[in-house]
C-alpha cells in the first residue's frame, strides 16, 4: 500500500520569505512524486513532479522541490513567496507498476504582505 | 484545446435521487480517473478506466457507477444518492505510456445531497 503524509495542515509565512511545504511517502519500489496545486473552487494544477535523475526537480511558478530517498520525504520549495501563492497544496505519490495516485491530505500555504 | 472538461460545475439532488457527471477530455489520453474531495481528506480515488471499454474500482467506490463507452468520455452515476456523497468530484485523465505520467485535472463539480 501507498501512503502520503502532510503533517502541517497549514503553513503561513511573510511575502518575501522562503517557503517549505512537507511531504513524505510511502511505497514499494521506487516512486514517482507529485505535486499538485489548488486554488479556491478550482481544479488541481500540476507542479511539478519527481520520476527519476536529479534529487532537485524544479516546476511552475518558481517552485521546485527537493527528493530525500534516505527520509523518504519530497517538500515543495520556493526562495521567495508570493501573496499570490496563497493556496492549497497536495502531495501524491504513485508506486512503480502503478498508474494510481494517493494524496496527502492537502496543505494550506497563507502568505502574508 | 480544452483539456478535462466536467459537466455540470454544481448539483443538488435529494436523498434518493440520481444522476450522472460527464466528464471529456480531448487530449486523447487512454486513462481516466475519478475523485471525490472532502475536507481535510484530501483527493480519494472512485473509479478508473485504463481504456475504452473498461473499469475498475479505486479506493471508495461504493454507492457509484462508471462507464467508458468512448475513449474521450468517462462517465461518473449515482443511482440512489445519499447526503454522505455531498462532495466535490473532480475527474482526471493521463496518457497511459508511461509510469509516472501526469494526471490532468477537470474543474470540478460540486454535488450537495439533502
Amino acid at each position: 500500500a501507498q501512503s502520503v503524509a502532510q503533517p502541517e495542515d497549514q503553513v503561513n509565512v511573510a511575502e518575501g520569505n522562503p517557503l517549505t511545504v512537507k511531504c513524505t511517502y510511502s511505497v514499494s519500489g521506487n516512486p514517482y512524486l507529485f505535486w499538485y496545486v489548488q486554488y479556491p473552487n478550482r481544479g488541481l494544477q500540476f507542479l511539478l513532479k519527481y520520476i527519476t535523475g536529479d534529487n532537485l526537480v524544479k516546476g511552475s511558478y518558481g517552485f521546485e522541490a527537493e527528493f530525500n530517498k534516505s527520509q523518504t520525504s519530497f517538500h515543495l520549495k520556493k526562495p521567495s513567496a508570493l501573496v499570490s501563492d496563497s493556496a492549497l497544496y497536495f502531495c501524491a505519490v504513485c508506486g512503480a507498476g502503478s498508474y494510481q495516485l494517493t494524496f496527502g491530505k492537502g496543505t494550506k500555504l497563507s502568505v502574508i504582505p | 484545446n480544452a483539456g478535462v472538461t466536467q459537466t455540470p460545475k454544481f448539483r443538488v439532488l435529494k436523498t434518493g435521487q440520481s444522476m450522472t457527471l460527464l466528464c471529456a477530455q480531448d487530449m486523447n489520453h487512454e486513462y481516466m480517473y475519478w475523485y471525490r474531495q472532502d475536507p481535510g481528506m484530501g483527493l480519494r480515488l472512485i473509479h478508473y478506466s485504463v481504456g475504452e471499454g473498461t473499469t475498475a474500482k479505486g479506493e471508495v467506490p461504493d454507492g457509484y457507477n462508471v462507464s467508458r463507452l468512448k475513449k474521450q468520455n468517462f462517465l461518473l452515476g449515482l443511482e440512489s444518492a445519499a447526503p454522505s456523497q455531498t462532495s466535490v468530484y473532480f475527474c482526471a485523465s493521463s496518457s497511459g505510456r508511461h509510469e509516472g505520467d501526469t494526471q490532468y485535472f477537470g474543474p470540478g463539480t460540486r454535488l450537495t445531497v439533502l
